[in-house]
């Protein structure tokens, strides 16, 4: 079985800082590793994607996420927010490379940048 | 090229009513994916079809729901004798040869 925590439900920022938003998760199976971003009333939208290759994953839009196996985590980052990285941010995991799988999903957390 | 759609994008409907929800899953996508998104639950597996394998129906959470996939493409969700606790927006996905997917914009279901 697998699952995901967000750890935190809301992340405010000031644009123009940095974006932390943690993700740690639980799996039996060498995992995949997923951020998918939810913009208001929009689809969801792949950020970026872990799959067992480079341990650092770059993503759309200047995020990053790294892969630490000691820590279960999957944090994602990015240098500097920007106004339009307002959105949901979904952190998911899956089997691993074995074919097909469903995705579970973190809980969400939301964040929200200040001008 | 077009993405996952969905449609209607929107559907209120009144308690006891059946609905369907169509998916269409970018083409030559070979498997495809119906999740649910409500406050409370988050984001939910529904079912899971693969080619022509028998789908998995394990996240469906009563027999009032059923879906059906045709010709490997075109997929249609039907809730029977809608509840209120069935609002909710209903996600499709398709994927191809990797566990990557990719998302329609999804259909609003509201019961009153």
């Amino acid at each position: 079985a697998q699952s995901v925590t967000q750890l935190d439900s809301h992340v405010s920022v000031s644009e123009g800082t940095p974006v932390l938003l943690r993700c740690n998760y639980s799996s039996s199976y060498s995992p995949s590793l997923f951020w998918y971003v939810q913009h208001p009333n929009k689809g969801l939208q792949l950020l970026l994607k872990y799959t067992s290759a480079a341990t650092l994953v770059k993503g759309i839009n200047g995020f990053e996420a790294e892969f630490k196996k000691s820590e279960t985590s999957f944090h994602l980052t990015k240098p500097s927010a920007h106004m339009s990285d307002a959105a949901e941010y979904f952190c998911v995991v899956t089997r691993g490379n074995s074919g097909y799988s469903t995705l579970t999903f973190g809980k969400g957390t939301m964040l929200l940048v200040s001008p | 090229g077009a993405g996952v759609s969905q449609s209607p994008s929107n559907k209120v409907t009144e308690k006891g009513k059946d609905v369907e929800l169509r998916c269409d899953p970018i083409s030559g996508h070979t498997a495809l994916y119906w999740y649910r998104q409500s406050l409370g639950q988050g984001l939910e597996f529904l079912i899971y079809f693969q080619g022509n394998s028998a789908p998995d129906k394990s996240g469906l959470p009563s027999d009032r729901f059923s879906a059906e996939r045709t010709g490997g493409s075109v997929s249609t969700l039907t809730i029977q004798r809608t509840q209120q606790e069935d609002s909710a927006v209903y996600l499709c996905a398709s994927s191809a040869s990797s566990d990557t997917q990719y998302f329609g914009p999804g259909t609003r279901l509201t019961v009153l």
